[in-house]
């Protein structure tokens, strides 16, 4: 079966540009969640979803950042305009909130470098 | 808010040693627990969780965690560490009800496994 998977794996980009990160969820499952891992603030949640509606966005650190979720299968988490503060690797995960006994099911993440 | 709190950030083990890594938690009512397993460049993945069953939770790899309200702990255990045991390790918790599978995560404690 085919996990959840993100792109890019890897994206260097320049201050100022905007970055778009993709992510496919596990089909049938009805929740993701985005979140950023860095050495100083470790894994943070910063949005999640239940069946394509936004029901958590408090971890959004600001404006610049956005997500949607136009459909089950596909949710794209955006960063307009980047700064280098902004270097992490973002993850998503989905799960099945119908058994709600909390496992997650990561992709492999996207490293970010804003230079 | 619920919270979990891993001690150490940095465990070293020689192989074939008694893994313990400690993990306890903040919650008004006992919530499910977790530990994620991270290795290098890849995502986090399952190791064993305690959604109010059993006490000791048995997961894979060999390795295990005691639920213990009076301590509010949840350390994970592991009699003989192996050289592939080497990785990230993060406990987290999860709302019994209404929690929709929102995880919050420890910092994480790196394990290393030395010959």
């Amino acid at each position: 079966d085919a996990g959840v998977i993100q792109s890019p794996r890897h994206e260097v980009t320049e201050m100022g540009q905007e970055v778009t990160l993709r992510c496919k969820p596990i089909s049938g499952h009805n929740s993701l969640f985005w979140y950023r891992q860095t050495m100083m603030r470790g894994l943070e949640l910063l949005i999640y979803f239940n069946n394509n509606v936004p029901i958590d966005d408090s971890g959004m650190p600001e404006d610049r950042f956005s997500a949607k979720m136009p459909n089950a299968s596909f949710s794209t988490l955006k960063i307009q305009p980047s700064e280098p503060r902004d270097s992490a690797v973002y993850f998503c995960a989905s799960s099945n909130r119908d058994i709600n006994t909390g496992e997650l099911f990561f992709g492999e993440g996207s490293r970010l470098t804003v230079l | 808010a619920q919270s979990v709190t891993q001690l150490g950030s940095h465990v070293s083990v020689s192989e074939g040693a008694l893994v313990l890594l400690r993990c306890n938690y903040s919650s008004s009512v006992p919530p499910y627990l977790f530990w994620y397993v991270q290795y290098p460049n890849q995502g986090l993945q399952l190791l064993l969780k305690y959604t109010s069953a059993a006490t000791l939770v048995k997961g894979i790899n060999g390795f295990e965690a005691e639920f213990k309200k009076s301590e509010t702990s949840f350390h994970l255990t592991k009699p003989s560490a192996h050289m592939s045991d080497a990785a990230e390790y993060f406990c987290a918790v999860s709302p019994v009800t209404g929690g929709g599978n929102k995880l919050t995560f420890g910092t994480g404690t790196q394990l290393k496994v030395e010959l």
